[in-house]
């Protein structure tokens, strides 16, 4: 079965500086990749799908990168509201494996 | 606008069975697929299987031999059965449209517990 690691599993960051967290997929899954936020409380909501394309009022300082086995996500200029927990997950083939998460704080 | 709501009891006794309702407004089943995920408090996110656009299913090999999803297209529901539940089971069970991977339900909360 794939499996997907996220790292680093948390960070803190201040905000306006610019934050990069990473998905490394066990074996090549081409561009089948999305990101999710989810805030306490709340359930997980879509940030970008296929590795970079950024789903639909998604603010543009979030950005995905990556192909094959090595994923990104770049927060640019963070805001405070984007203090969350960040997944990846496989898509399209399934199983639709997630990761663990990686948890940012705002300083 | 799509939505899915899930329903359900909130409380299940080791050993029984969870019975789930993912009731869906927006769209057809027939032209989309749906996921189960499951989220123990306090953890991460654990995908537990989809029922695809043409009905037919996949399942988490972790949990599938307990699992079992379908649907009944007429009245736009998608329903999750998992037997043989212990306490490790307790946790926030969400469904969402597998692609592009949104929307999600609000979550039902499912406790097992005696």
């Amino acid at each position: 079965n794939i499996v997907m690691t996220q790292s680093p599993k948390s960070m803190s960051i201040s905000v306006g500086d610019r934050v990069t967290m990473n998905c490394k997929a066990s074996q090549n899954v081409g561009n089948n990749i999305a990101w999710y936020q989810q805030k306490p409380g709340q359930s997980p909501k879509l940030l970008i799908y296929y590795a970079s394309n950024r789903y639909t009022g998604v603010p543009d300082r979030f950005t995905g990168g990556g192909y094959g086995t090595d994923f990104t996500l770049t927060i640019n200029s963070v805001q405070a509201e984007d203090a969350a927990f960040y997944y990846c997950q496989r898509i399209y083939n399934s199983p639709f494996t997630f990761g663990s998460g990686t948890k940012l704080e705002i300083k | 606008q799509v939505q899915l709501k899930e329903s359900g009891p909130g409380l299940v006794q080791p050993s029984q069975t969870l019975s789930l309702t993912c009731t869906v407004s927006g769209l057809s089943l027939t032209s989309n697929s749906v996921s189960w995920i499951r989220q123990p408090p306090g953890k991460g996110l654990e995908w537990m299987g989809v029922i695809w656009s043409n009905g037919g299913t996949d399942y988490n090999s972790a949990i599938k031999s307990r699992l079992s999803i379908s649907r009944d297209t007429s009245k736009s529901q998608v329903f999750l059965k998992m037997n043989s539940l212990q306490t490790e089971d307790t946790a926030m069970y969400f469904c969402a449209r597998a692609y592009p991977g949104t929307p999600w339900g609000q979550g039902v909360m499912v406790t097992v517990s005696s």
